[in-house]
């Protein structure tokens, strides 16, 4: 029972043009979503999130759409680098684990590679 | 600079033969997580502490076990490895008031021969 998926394992982008990288969810109990970045050797590292109150976040070449009512997130990347080459995980907390502090659930990732 | 820390990065064990893995922040941060990963799937929460206090989820296995002896250090012990769980295994991080921002470390690859 995967309650978050990445449908696309890989995206392949020119540098220089968008990335759109997506995420869909299942539980409805999920109000806080986020992209973590892994470089190979490195573990993952925070990105960018929102909050479900929201149905957009910027954060310079990143933004971040929700559409709680398709139950499904994306990750825009504007202009794509090369640097940006990487695993990208969307992962989703709520309070249905009924704790105070974040339990993330991932989905499986989408390798991103941008050529030059 | 404040991070985390796993050793080793790459553990070999045998088919059976108890293994510890260790993590150590200098984030100083409440909680820390323990979670498997498999190839091309997602990191699967294993367990997690707030401070001392040891939450398992309910699906992990009574052969992985954990310690948190201080703040700083918490150890994954694999008590009896199978071929199964041959994975990454990353340690995060987080303070209690945001505890979805999570910070990781680069992971220990183990290898089940």
């Amino acid at each position: 029972d995967q309650q978050v998926k990445q449908n696309s394992p890989s995206l392949s982008v020119q540098e220089g043009r968008i990335s759109i990288l997506n995420c869909d969810y299942t539980n409805s109990m999920f109000d806080y979503f986020l992209w973590y970045k892994k470089y190979p050797a490195e573990g993952p590292t925070f990105l960018i999130s929102i909050s479900s109150i929201k149905d957009k976040n910027e954060d310079g070449r990143f933004t971040v759409f929700l559409n709680k009512s398709a139950k499904h997130l994306s990750l825009h990347i504007v202009p794509s680098q090369p640097g940006d080459s990487a695993v990208y995980f969307c992962a989703s907390t709520g309070n249905a684990g009924g704790t105070s502090y974040g339990k993330l659930t991932f989905g499986q990732g989408t390798i991103l590679t941008v050529h030059p | 600079d404040a991070m985390v820390i796993q050793n080793p990065r790459y553990q070999v064990t045998q088919f059976g033969k108890p293994v510890t893995l260790s993590c150590s922040q200098t984030l100083n941060h409440n909680v820390m997580y323990w979670y498997q990963q498999k190839s091309s799937q997602a990191p699967k929460l294993l367990f997690h502490y707030y401070d001392k206090d040891f939450n398992n989820e309910a699906d992990t296995p009574d052969n992985f076990q954990s310690r948190r002896p201080n703040t700083s250090f918490c150890f994954l012990d694999i008590r009896s490895p199978g071929l199964g769980d041959a994975a990454m295994y990353l340690c995060a991080t987080s303070t209690l008031a945001g505890g979805e921002t999570q910070y990781f470390g680069p992971g220990t690859r183990l290898l089940v021969l």
